[in-house]
């Protein structure tokens, strides 16, 4: 079955410090991709996306992800986090395959940032 | 304001009392969706609707019903409610289905609704 790992439940950092969050997800064929962010008590809101082209996407924020198809995964960046920023964190997928209409979200990555 | 809107926000309830939680957009998308979500599982995807009468089952339908007889609105039925359908529950929208690349297919989410059943 496909499915959608993000390599960390919690992230702890301070501000100013760099952030990475890991997804990888398992299928063969063409996929669109998704982070999503959930700040607390809030519902989801899109950070970016890819569909096509340059691997490399920028989302808003300061965040960007990039594609990288012979590994499968998708990994959310940001070089300077904030306070701000503490906020839960989904990847998703959605598998490009005729009238396959899901979209898969990985357990989540808890991100907390300290002044 | 283009908008995904849920009610209840909040619905404490007793096992095996039939609920409906309501979803509605504005937005005159064609695809519409439930997930639930729970510590440490994301969000898994109960039900779909590419359109109008054109329903399907996610990854956790059992014990659950959806209906789309209007284009805006795509509620969530609880037939009989138990204790392991706690959860936070979202509803979504999007212009188009997921499969579509051509489309703008963004999914738009709903503020969420805290179900417990006790």
């Amino acid at each position: 079955a496909q499915s959608v790992s993000q390599h960390n439940h919690h992230v702890i950092l301070s501000e100013a410090a760099s952030l990475e969050l890991g997804c990888n997800y398992s299928y063969g064929g063409t996929v669109n991709l998704f982070w999503y962010v959930q700040y607390p008590g809030q519902h989801l809101q899109l950070l970016l996306k890819y569909f096509s082209g340059d691997p490399l996407v920028k989302g808003i924020k300061g965040f960007e992800a990039e594609f990288i198809k012979s590994k499968f995964s998708f990994n959310l960046r940001k070089p300077s986090v904030q306070w701000s920023d503490t906020a839960e964190y989904f990847c998703a997928v959605t598998l490009i395959s005729g009238g396959y209409n899901k979209l898969i979200f990985g357990a989540g990555t808890r991100l907390a940032v300290h002044p | 304001e283009a908008q995904v809107t849920q009610n209840p926000r909040y619905l404490i309830t007793v096992t095996g009392k039939k609920l409906t939680v309501t979803c509605s957009q504005n937005m005159n998308h064609e695809y519409m969706s439930w997930y639930r979500q729970d510590p440490g599982l994301g969000l898994r995807q109960i039900y779909y609707s590419m359109n109008v009468e054109v329903t399907d089952k996610g990854d956790v339908p059992e014990g659950y019903k959806v209906s789309r007889k209007e284009k805006r609105n795509f509620p969530l039925i609880l037939e009989s409610p138990s204790p392991n359908q706690t959860s936070l529950y979202f509803c979504a929208s999007s212009f188009r289905g997921l499969a579509d690349r051509n489309a703008y297919n963004e999914q738009f989410f709903g503020p969420g609704t805290r179900l417990t059943v006790l």
